[in-house]
């Protein structure tokens, strides 16, 4: 099946500071990403959805100036999490859908902790 | 709007006991289901999906059937294995062109030796 990759898989970072979440398609054109953020002992909640050159559309209920998302290529997407505060810690998983794909295929996620 | 309604866990079973998990759904149209997979640590896997009624997803023995009149989806395989601890999500896609899932609240299954 088909690769999505996520980096880090792990970061810690001290509040008030930026944070850079990268997803990348590894073996497909990846024409829409989506990022989720999964609390403890919960489901996944879409925070937002990109397609490949546009602005990405986010849930109701997430600042996106906040949770900054840049699609900029068919492989790449990017969450930037700014000004994190301990209440940001979560897991964040992305996923791709593209080209020669017929389903959602999900990255590892990342592990956020803000201190 | 849609949603998925999944059996609460944590659910327990000794190695080679039967599994079900319960999962149904509200959906408008006719969705595809899904149960993926998230072992600790990790991120999500898909485990297998039936796209419209009576189809029957199965992978690694664990089976699901697509059952419209009961709007259910319910996962089940015969003999757990240790490696089988996980969470396990049941999901729905909506028809005409979404490519949004919605997801159950997972129940994590502990299988023992």
């Amino acid at each position: 099946g088909a690769v999505v990759s996520q980096h880090p898989s792990r970061v810690i970072c001290k509040s008030g500071t930026s944070v850079k979440i990268e997803c990348r398609s590894l073996d497909f054109q990846a024409t829409t990403m989506f990022w989720y953020r999964q609390f403890p002992k919960q489901s996944l909640m879409l925070m937002a959805t990109s397609n490949e050159g546009s602005k990405a559309t986010y849930e109701q209920g997430v600042e996106k100036d906040k949770f900054l998302i840049n699609h900029a290529s068919l492989t790449l997407s990017t969450l930037t999490v700014t000004s994190a505060h301990p209440e940001d810690s979560s897991f964040y998983i992305c996923s791709a859908l593209g080209v020669g794909v017929s389903e959602q295929y999900f990255g590892p996620g990342t592990r956020l902790t803000v201190t | 709007g849609d949603s998925v309604t999944q059996m609460e866990g944590p659910v327990t079973l000794s190695e080679e006991a039967f599994l079900t998990i319960n999962c149904t759904y509200t959906a408008t149209g006719y969705p595809s289901l899904f149960w993926y997979v998230q072992y600790p640590g990790e991120g999500l896997q898909l485990l297998l999906k039936a796209t419209k009624a009576d189809d029957k997803g199965s992978n690694k023995g664990f089976e699901a059937t697509y059952r419209k009149e009961t709007t259910s989806f319910h996962l089940e395989k015969g003999s757990v294995q240790v490696s089988d601890s996980a969470v396990y999500f049941c999901a729905l896609l909506s028809g005409a062109g979404s490519y949004q899932l919605t997801f159950g609240k997972g129940t994590k299954l502990s299988v023992i030796p």
